[in-house]
């Protein structure tokens, strides 16, 4: 079975611009989560995502934002990037939150973003 | 607030050492807890889990039991080889946030 799958991998943009980061899950899988990985902040999650709506979300500014297509395939946006946006941006998949599932969450390899 | 403490790194063992990286957590209810490892340039891989206290995750050597008295999970493997260099993340899952909750990571080098 296919794993996490994240692209674009690597990302370079310019501070204000905008970027888009696609996710597809692994199959069978409904639930999308996002984190940010960076030096100074450890991983922190960013939102999650379960049949197409937005069940949860992090401690970000309005400028993240994201969404669920109904395969379950996942975006994140970031708009007005700044300089502190540069990040490694990983995708996490799971089946769901049902009793029994063990809350598993499997990652992609992320995609690394530098903003200059 | 909620919370998972590892011990700070690197730890550097040389091969068939024995291995202990220490990961205490604060949290409300009854998480379920994960060992997550990172390889360079890579995301993170499950390594083990265990959804209640007393339970005992294992995988490729490594294991790790849910201390509910001590509120730890201390990540064990008997024998280290070079290949598991790596950063070990421990993390617990807060199912009314739907979220995991990360340590810092721990770098683990081994030495030939």
């Amino acid at each position: 079975k296919a794993g996490v799958t994240q692209t674009p991998r690597y990302l370079i943009k310019t501070r204000g611009q905008q970027v888009t980061l696609s996710c597809s899950p692994i199959s069978g899988h409904r639930s999308v989560s996002w984190y940010q990985q960076t030096p100074g902040q450890g991983l922190q999650f960013l939102f999650e995502y379960f049949s197409e709506t937005q069940r949860n979300k992090g401690n970000f500014p309005g400028r993240f934002s994201g969404r669920q297509f109904s395969n379950s395939r996942s975006e994140m946006n970031v708009s007005t990037l700044e300089l502190g946006d540069s990040a490694l941006y990983l995708c996490a998949s799971s089946r769901g939150w049902q009793a029994g599932s063990g809350y598993e969450q499997y990652f992609g390899p992320g995609t690394r973003l530098t903003v200059t | 607030g909620d919370s998972v403490t590892q011990m700070e790194g690197p730890v550097t063992l040389s091969e068939e050492a024995f291995l202990t990286i220490n990961c205490t957590y604060t949290a409300t209810g009854y998480p379920s807890l994960f060992w997550y490892v990172q390889y360079p340039g890579e995301g993170l891989q499950l390594l083990l889990k265990a959804t209640k206290a007393d339970d005992k995750g294992s995988n490729k050597g490594f294991e790790a039991t849910y201390r509910k008295e001590t509120t730890s999970f201390h990540l064990e493997k008997g024998s280290v080889q070079v290949s598991d260099s790596a950063v070990y993340f421990c993390a617990y899952m807060d199912t009314g946030r739907r979220a995991l909750t990360f340590g810092s990571g721990t770098r683990l080098q081994v030495q030939p």
